[in-house]
């Protein structure tokens, strides 16, 4: 069975440009997380998806972020005029349940740098 | 201050040392707590998880919780090249993990 994916592995967006970072979850995963990695940083925790409704966002740095997962499968993050701090690694991860996080199973990240 | 810190190394022991990665906690309602591994340019993967207090063996790696003292740590046995990587403790709150910063271990043949 395939395991997280996620498109673009790497993406190089000019300042102001908006952005569009894929995650495709391991079939039948209820639950959708997006988490911001800087260099040199652990994870951290962006927003999160049971299905389709996102049942916490309060991860997402600014306006300027939006997730969504319409048919509760494949899930999009877009940022939006993005800039030089949005510089990072956005993974994805899901899981069967919601109820225990060890059961979060990771992408291998979109690489985004802002020039 | 952080809910979950650790030391970022980076830490570098010869092949077939006893490792020790440590991390501290602030947040007294972190019920479990789990170590992630994370390889150059890929998602972090679960090695191991704990309840409460107390030791977890698996294999070469021993992860222990001391909720006393809000301290978790990894232990690694007969360390081997491929250990290289950087180790993140995790604990989960409403469902989402918050992470340490990320030990970064090499280990040299």
């Amino acid at each position: 069975g395939a395991g997280v994916s996620q498109s673009p592995r790497y993406k190089v967006a000019k300042r102001g440009q908006d952005v569009a970072l894929r995650c495709d979850p391991i079939s039948g995963h209820v639950s959708l997380f997006w988490y911001q990695q800087a260099l040199g940083q652990g994870p951290e925790f962006l927003t999160y998806f049971q299905n389709e409704a996102q049942l916490d966002k309060s991860g997402l740095p600014s306006d300027r972020f939006f997730a969504e997962r319409p048919e509760g499968s494949v899930s999009t993050l877009k940022i939006q005029r993005t800039q030089q701090e949005d510089s990072a690694v956005y993974l994805c991860a899901s899981s069967l349940v919601r109820l225990r996080g060890d059961e979060q199973y990771f992408g291998p990240g979109t690489r985004l740098t802002v020039t | 201050q952080k809910e979950v810190e650790q030391d970022p190394g980076p830490l570098s022991v010869p092949e077939g040392a006893i490792v020790s990665l440590n991390c501290t906690y602030s947040n007294s309602a972190f019920q479990y707590f789990m170590w992630y591994r994370q390889y150059s340019r890929k998602g972090p993967e679960l090695l191991m998880y704990t309840y409460s207090s107390g030791n977890k063996e698996d294999g070469r790696f021993t992860a222990q919780v001391d909720k006393s003292s809000k301290y978790i740590s990894l232990f690694i046995r007969d360390s081997q090249p491929s250990d290289s990587a950087t180790y993140l403790c995790a604990a989960p709150r409403l469902g989402k993990l918050i992470f340490g910063q990320g030990t970064t271990l090499q280990v040299k043949p």
